[in-house]
């Protein structure tokens, strides 16, 4: 079965900073990968996802994250954050189709003013 | 175009009660899949309704039942209410089947069970 591994429960970062948020997926196959982000109060919504091709993928908000098969990751990142970025992040794979997605267990993102 | 709405937002049970959810899929998808947020054990898939039937189904006890009707809307049912079923529970829709993994989520039904 797959699984997917957040290291960082919880982040801090200054606004401004650079972000990098890390997921490591576990799977045989090539896996379909997801971020999504939660804002308090809030559903999920899909930043990017990778499905096949480049490994370098763009997403939503100025997100972009790397897939790299050798190290089973797929890291997500941003050059600049801003206040409104403070949120909980997840990564989540999905391959089979017989379980749904499966999500890590979230990092949650502080920004430092 | 409206999103995905979920019924009601905020419900408080007891135990051995029954509940039932409801969801409105964004106009136009036809799939409608169930996730259950808790703060140990994360999100887990519940299961997945393409076309009113049942695609998936994941690991959760027979309390736990879904259904979807005619116009893509969908309702899960939990009966018997344990403490543990204390959870925020979200759905999701998606044009295609839900394992293509492009889902949109609803805010949620938050369920306290006493």
């Amino acid at each position: 079965a797959q699984s997917v591994t957040q290291p960082d429960i919880h982040i801090t970062v200054s606004e401004g900073a650079s972000l990098e948020l890390r997921c490591n997926y576990s799977y045989g196959a090539t896996p379909y990968l997801f971020w999504y982000v939660q804002s308090p109060g809030q559903g999920l919504q899909l930043l990017l996802k990778y499905f096949s091709g480049d490994t370098l993928v763009q997403g939503i908000k100025g997100f972009e994250a790397e897939f790299k098969r050798s190290q089973s990751s797929f890291n997500l990142r941003k050059p600049s954050v801003h206040w409104s970025d403070a949120a909980e992040y997840f990564c989540a794979v999905v391959g089979g189709g017989a379980d749904g997605l499966t999500f890590g267990k979230g990092t949650h993102l502080i920004i430092q003013p | 175009k409206a999103g995905v709405t979920q019924t009601p937002r905020y419900l408080i049970k007891t135990r051995g009660q029954q509940v039932t959810l409801s969801c409105s899929p964004i106009s136009g998808h036809r799939s409608v899949s169930w996730y259950q947020q808790t703060p140990g054990q994360g999100l887990q898939f519940l299961f997945e309704y393409f076309s009113e039937t049942q695609r998936n189904k994941g690991n959760f006890p027979g309390r736990f039942s879904g259904r979807q009707f005619s116009n893509s809307r969908s309702e899960m049912n939990v009966s018997t209410l344990e403490l543990g079923d204390s959870a925020l529970y979200l759905c999701a829709s998606s044009f295609g089947q839900g394992d293509t993994g492009e889902l949109f989520f609803g805010e949620g039904s938050r369920l306290t069970v006493l």
